[in-house]
């Protein structure tokens, strides 16, 4: 079965160190979105791309966080510098191209990277 | 703006009891999705259901079953002869549009937690 792939699963860093984490999407799935999840709440969306394009990044914070999906498969979310607040769980998930068929609605996630920043 | 409210934060029962999990939702859409996740303690948040807007007919997948009341807002959750592999924390999410984009917004979750 086709799973959405992230890694690392786990990461220690300092504050003020850089951090990134990679996802690798559902083959065939044009949307990507990564989403932020402090203990305790729901997830919350930082940045969707629809192929290689961002559609919406109004939740990312840009004075420190940036995303991308160079060639519209794969994608990276990267930290600089991590701050306390940022220890949280970061979610990829991947969707088909929006469109009519009702599958293309869904959102399917990957395993999550645990982010801790000391 | 959307919102998904699950006011029940945690809930404990026995193995076997049938529990139901409590989500209501605020949208202006006409159109929108609703949908059920479970994140157990691995953290990947898992599909469970997807229902849309003019579908109100409720649904039974095993010992699980969902009744969403369009009247109500609502979109509850229950599972029914609960086993201890069903402890997690479910989560209701609503599919928003904007921006030409479609997002999530989930609620706070709730805990489940299954007794032996």
């Amino acid at each position: 079965e086709a799973e959405v792939a992230q890694s690392p699963r786990y990461k220690i860093t300092e504050k003020s160190q850089a951090v990134a984490f990679w996802c690798d999407p559902i083959s065939g799935h044009a949307t990507l979105y990564w989403y932020r999840q402090i203990l305790g709440q729901g997830p919350e969306l930082l940045v969707q791309f629809q192929d290689e394009s961002v559609v919406d990044d109004s939740q990312l914070p840009k004075d420190r966080f940036s995303a991308e999906r160079l060639k519209g498969v794969d994608s990276t979310l990267k930290i600089q510098p991590a701050e306390l607040g940022d220890s949280a769980m970061y979610l990829c998930a991947s969707s088909l191209e929006p469109g009519l068929a009702a599958d293309s609605q869904t959102q399917y996630f990957g395993p999550g990277t645990r982010l801790l920043v000391l | 703006a959307q919102k998904v409210t699950q006011a029940q934060t945690e809930i404990s029962v026995v193995e076997k009891e049938d529990v139901t999990l409590d989500c209501v939702y605020e949208t202006r859409d006409t159109t929108y999705y609703l949908f059920w996740y479970k994140q157990p303690p691995s953290g990947e948040l898992v599909f469970l259901i997807r229902r849309n807007s003019f579908d109100e007919q409720n649904e039974i997948s095993g010992r699980y079953s969902w009744n969403f009341q369009k009247s109500t807002s609502s979109f509850n959750f229950t599972i029914t002869a609960s086993q201890v592999v069903d402890s997690a924390v479910y989560f209701c999410a609503l599919s928003e549009f904007s921006k030409g984009a479609q997002k999530l917004v989930f609620g706070q979750g709730t805990r489940l937690t299954i007794n032996p």
